[in-house]
């Protein structure tokens, strides 16, 4: 199937851990995005890569580290986590970077205890 | 500051009770308004884009509708499987600083009962 997917679907960890999110898709767009959406189900950007190369870089905490090793993959990696990384993490892709429809994978409930 | 507000935040419908959702907006230059649904436990899924004032968008019991200042989503003879949570989103000006980048309201949660 063509889809967006994302590994794992729960996680859940302790404090001052590193853990990593996966996320592939095979639709061929150029583009991936990284959203947090919290408990009041905000959805909010984090990152966005344009064929491999970082293009959107909001104000996050800089022990979240997106790395894509091809415009196929989009990788989040999480150092020393804190109790208010806890959130469902979106990853998402779009033709191009200004394509009008974004794809979203199902999500990666992150709880950190 | 660009800002997404939608209303009401839950609507509970009798099925055939036809409603409106609302998505109010202030953006630097529009380039783009966005329905998503979400449904429980899953990644929001695309609706439509809208991208001037006076445009409408048609899907199955869906409708949505543009003006300069904000969106409506019509439910028109809503079934329980229309049951979701409808976010809206803008995309501004597309210049180097905002890229794709779209911001999201906080959603309305829809429940439609038999």
């Amino acid at each position: 199937d063509t889809a967006v997917s994302q590994t794992p679907k729960y996680l859940v960890t302790q404090m001052g851990n590193d853990k990593s999110i996966k996320c592939e898709q095979n639709l061929g767009h150029d583009t991936m995005y990284w959203y947090k959406q919290d408990s009041k189900k905000f959805l909010k950007i984090m990152f966005s890569y344009n064929n491999k190369e970082l293009i959107i870089n909001e104000t996050v905490p800089n022990r979240f580290s997106p790395k894509s090793p091809d415009k196929a993959h989009l990788n989040l990696h999480i150092n020393s986590l804190e109790l208010g990384d806890s959130a469902v993490y979106f990853c998402a892709s779009s033709h191009n970077a200004g394509g009008p429809e974004q794809y979203f994978g199902p999500g990666t409930r992150l709880t950190v205890t | 500051e660009d800002q997404v507000t939608q209303s009401p935040e839950a609507l509970r419908l009798q099925e055939g009770e036809s409603s409106s959702l609302n998505c109010s907006y202030t953006v630097s230059g529009l380039r783009g308004l966005f329905w998503y649904r979400q449904d429980p436990g899953k990644g929001p899924e695309f609706l439509f884009t809208l991208y001037s004032a006076g445009e409408e968008k048609e899907k199955e019991r869906l409708k949505a509708t543009l003006t300069k200042k904000e969106s409506f989503l019509h439910i028109t003879a809503p079934k329980p499987e229309d049951s979701a949570t409808y976010l809206c989103a803008v995309r501004p000006s597309l210049t180097t600083d905002s890229w794709g980048k779209l911001q999201f309201g906080a959603g309305t949660q829809v429940v439609v009962t038999p």
